[in-house]
């Protein structure tokens, strides 16, 4: 079955230190991926994504995402990290079916000053 | 453009109550989704519409029905809310179906079922 694996169910780094932040996906085929970012009490915003052609992928409010097709791997980083980049991250990935996503069950991150 | 937006923000109801979450976009997405926030669960899909008059079942949809009479209007019925049905509800909707298509999120909908 396709599946999104988010291995780190929370994250705390010290506020102008370097994220990275993991996925993995499991599909037949390589699928659109994505993530977003969910503050505190608010919806989803997505940061990036990738659907094809250059594996570094940039977004927006500094983050950029790498793909690995040999490690099944499409992870977040951040050079220097914001206190107001704490939030919920969710990796998701295209379901293949009617356009659907299927998500990780996300990771927090904590920033610390 | 207001976007997604859902209605109400939060609700509370009694076991065995019935309630309609309203979902409405004003970009004229054909596709739109309904989806349920559990904590370590991430989201997960309830029901979903590539048009009106065409609805599909998620991975999580029993408890729950859809209809889509119109383009913008997607509501969810909690048909008798139990409090398994306790989550946070996303309503979405992207241009189409195709996996390329931005999918847009509401603010969602804090529900608690006592």
């Amino acid at each position: 079955a396709q599946s999104v694996t988010q291995p780190d169910i929370h994250i705390t780094v010290s506020e102008g230190a370097s994220l990275e932040l993991r996925c993995n996906y499991s599909y037949g085929a390589t699928p659109y991926l994505f993530w977003y970012v969910q503050s505190p009490g608010q919806g989803l915003q997505l940061l990036l994504k990738y659907f094809s052609g250059d594996t570094l992928v940039q977004g927006i409010k500094g983050f950029e995402a790498e793909f690995k097709r040999s490690q099944s791997s499409f992870n977040l980083r951040k050079p220097s990290v914001h206190w107001s980049d704490a939030a919920e991250y969710f990796c998701a990935a295209d379901g293949g079916s009617q356009g659907n996503l299927i998500f990780g069950k996300g990771t927090k991150l904590s920033v610390k000053p | 453009n207001a976007g997604v937006t859902q209605t109400p923000k939060f609700q509370v109801l009694k076991t065995g109550q019935s309630m309609t979450l309203q979902c409405a976009q004003d970009m004229n997405h054909e596709y739109m989704s309904w989806y349920r926030q559990d904590p370590g669960m991430g989201l997960r899909l309830i029901h979903y519409s590539v048009g009106a008059g065409i609805t599909d079942q998620g991975e999580v949809p029993n408890g729950y029905n859809v209809s889509r009479s119109t383009t913008e209007d997607f509501p969810l019925r909690l048909l008798s809310a139990a409090p398994s049905q306790t989550s946070v509800y996303f309503c979405a909707s992207s241009a189409g179906t195709s996996g390329a298509n931005e999918q847009f999120f509401g603010p969602g909908t804090r529900l608690t079922v006592l």
